[in-house]
């Protein structure tokens, strides 16, 4: 059974300051793996989706990379805002398994001005 | 605007209660997924369509719950004599058919069973 963890729960940082957010997974046979942002109450952004095939993708100050090997992706935020602070999801989906997602429990980002 | 859609977008309901949730997809989007979300927690997977054929349920999916998509458009997951336990977000996704089944989120619907 897949499952995918993100550590550390929460996070705190002072704005300007570029930072990486990490995802594990048990199984490394993934169709493709995603990041969302979910602001307090609301439902989930898509920010990058990356295909198995992939190693990375970039929009804006956010770059995912995507090692399946070793099972884990990065989420890297560069010059962080106050605006980005919310929860950061990573899923992923498996081959053949109708795509649905498992996702992680989330890291809640706060910037401080 | 022609994001996913769900209403109602906050329902709370008594004890023994049945809700219904509708949720509109992203129009030409063939799949159609449903999550429940916890407080704390990431989303869990409850069913899966493609065009009107409910193709997989979760095991987390109790005989309470069922989902309709009549015709592959909007789909519906009604929840009979809710339980407190059932109080979460409940999440609509949609994506299309091409090679990356991206997945595209509404807004949810909150229940609070009381």
């Amino acid at each position: 059974k897949q499952e995918v963890t993100q550590i550390p729960a929460a996070l705190s940082v002072p704005e300007g300051e570029n930072l990486v957010l990490n995802c594990s997974f048990t199984d490394s046979a993934i169709y493709n793996l995603q990041w969302f942002r979910q602001d307090p109450g609301k439902g989930l952004t898509s920010l990058l989706l990356i295909q198995s095939s992939q190693r990375e993708q970039t929009s804006g100050r956010l770059n995912a990379s995507l090692d399946k090997s070793s099972g884990r992706s990065t989420l890297y935020i560069a010059a962080s805002q106050p605006g980005d602070s919310a929860t950061y999801l990573c899923a992923v989906s498996m081959p053949g398994a109708n795509s649905k997602l498992t996702f992680g429990k989330g890291i809640t980002l706060s910037v401080r001005p | 605007d022609t994001g996913v859609s769900q209403d109602p977008r906050h329902k709370i309901t008594k004890r023994g209660q049945n809700v219904t949730f509708r949720c509109d997809p992203i129009s030409e989007h063939n799949r159609l997924y449903w999550y429940r979300q916890t407080l704390g927690q990431g989303p869990e997977f409850l069913t899966y369509f493609q065009n009107e054929a409910q193709l997989e349920k979760s095991r987390l999916l109790s005989d309470r719950f069922s989902a309709e998509r009549p015709k592959g458009s909007f789909s519906t997951l009604e929840i009979q004599r809710t339980e407190q336990g059932d109080s979460a977000m409940y999440l609509c996704a949609s994506s299309p058919r091409q090679y990356s089944y991206e997945q595209y989120f509404g807004p949810g619907t909150r229940l609070t069973v009381t």
